[in-house]
């Protein structure tokens, strides 16, 4: 299995929701990554999980919380987001958080805020 | 200041046709450098992995040179087909920080 699923794919919420969104995978890596990309531009980082530990957090608006609940989980969750945060939203992985690992991506998750 | 800059922005080919898509970087330190293939709306699939090292890889259509000296690395297609039309990007791992380039977009037409 070398895949990184997420869930949902598309997701519309208001400004005043609640959401989360859902990564999962079982290669065993022990580093996961959140994402966020606009349209026509590469995706910029987020955040990292490495061990199960927040070890990046790329200024990232507090109304983005990650948690990693496991080795093969990591969510995201989504509170009082503003238009502008509409993007699509990958998740990754790979062996460690070290340079030279392989990183496998999810299919991602399409958030519109309106 | 780390860049990865990519030429051209997008390129248009005929179906069965090859096409090189180039990549310049100017980071240091450099740990590796990657290829990815994004569809519209998708997440990124590793093509290639490059270390210091290594000049070439393929991967079936796909191949990549890199040039670590001059801080050049190419992605060649052969024989396209319908199915490469998406952006391709190219990475160079920092030392735990990946810098992305902004892609080029290929439109492959029947």
């Amino acid at each position: 299995d070398t895949e990184v699923t997420q869930t949902p794919k598309h997701l519309v919420m208001g400004m005043t929701n609640k959401k989360s969104l859902k990564c999962e995978q079982h290669m065993g890596h022990r580093a996961m990554y959140w994402y966020k990309q606009k349209a026509k531009k590469p995706p910029e980082l987020m955040f990292v999980y490495s061990y199960e530990k927040l070890s990046i957090n790329e200024s990232v608006p507090s109304r983005f919380s990650p948690e990693c609940p496991n080795s093969s989980l990591l969510n995201l969750h989504l509170h009082a987001l503003q238009p502008e945060d509409s993007a699509l939203y990958l998740c990754a992985s790979s062996h460690t958080g070290t340079g030279g690992t392989e990183a496998f991506f999810g299919q991602g998750t399409r958030l519109t805020v309106v | 200041k780390n860049q990865v800059e990519q030429s051209p922005q997008s390129l248009i080919i005929l179906e069965g046709k090859n096409c090189t898509l180039q990549c310049n970087y100017t980071v240091s330190p450099f740990s590796n450098l990657r290829w990815y293939k994004q569809d519209t709306g998708r997440g990124p699939v590793s093509l290639t992995i490059m270390t210091f090292s290594e000049n070439t890889k393929s991967n079936g259509r796909y191949t990549a040179t890199l040039d670590a000296d001059t801080k050049q690395s190419s992605l060649h297609i052969t024989a396209s087909q319908l199915s490469d039309s998406a952006s391709y990007i190219c990475v160079v791992d920092s030392n735990y920080q990946l810098i992305w380039g902004a892609g080029t977009k290929l439109i492959i037409k029947p």
